[in-house]
């Protein structure tokens, strides 16, 4: 039913490499949502976006984490510096605003 | 402390059998989303019901608010079902901070 997709399914990277992974959010969502969950099945929100603007993130986003939403671009989310616990999946979510939330299939990272 | 639970942790089920999962909830919420997510872990959402009762397909819903409690009843499981069960709110009630899941109901559906 989701038509939010993301690139790409599977990323292997070494400890302190770059990762960066892709989102296009449903046509016509403003919103676009990435979250992160871990092996524990916990998830962290890390960073939303309203069209190209950044609405909220989290520490840990901001210190190691970039973002972007460009107009007539794939969202893209990069970890500039990857870390062992940065190993997780990826979720990407659009939506209209205060409404439904839809996921891409994610990105699953694996930091060696 | 956690602010979506859900339970049972896990479910055992022979195929055919009904299936009932529990959501609570400790702040208000006028955003409630149940997902389906698969072994690969893709998401899929499933129902969005902040209030009331809704169904879809051999699911149904019942949300009541007031006592910050969600629903999610699975008639005539059948393998296919075989997954995790996800409940999220909005606890700030204007996406800013996205949602907040629960931890999940592993159900395995067995022929």
């Amino acid at each position: 039913n989701s038509k939010v997709i993301q690139t790409p399914r599977y990323l292997v990277k070494g400890q302190g490499q770059k990762a960066k992974m892709r989102c296009i959010p449903e046509k016509g969502h403003p919103v676009v949502f990435w979250y992160q969950q871990n092996k524990n099945n916990e998830f962290k929100f890390l960073i939303n976006f309203q069209n190209q603007e950044v609405l909220q993130q989290i520490d840990m986003t901001e210190k190691r984490f970039s973002a972007e939403c460009p107009s007539n671009s794939p969202c893209s989310l990069e970890i500039q510096s990857s870390e062992a616990g940065d190993s997780a999946l990826y979720l990407c979510a659009s939506s209209l605003g205060v409404a439904e939330q839809f996921f891409g299939p994610g990105t699953r990272l694996t930091v060696l | 402390g956690q602010q979506v639970q859900q339970s049972p942790s896990s479910l055992v089920l022979q195929e055919g059998e009904n299936a009932e999962l529990q959501c609570n909830f400790s702040s208000t919420a006028t955003q409630l989303q149940w997902f389906y997510q698969s072994p690969g872990g893709s998401l899929v959402s499933l129902l969005s019901n902040p209030s009331g009762t809704k169904h879809t397909g051999r699911l149904t819903s019942t949300t009541v608010t007031k006592e910050r409690r969600s629903s999610l009843h699975i008639s005539s499981s059948q393998t296919t079902d075989s997954g995790t069960y996800l409940c999220a709110i909005d606890p700030q009630d204007n996406y800013a901070q996205g949602l907040t899941f629960g931890l999940g109901t592993r159900v395995s559906v067995f022929p």
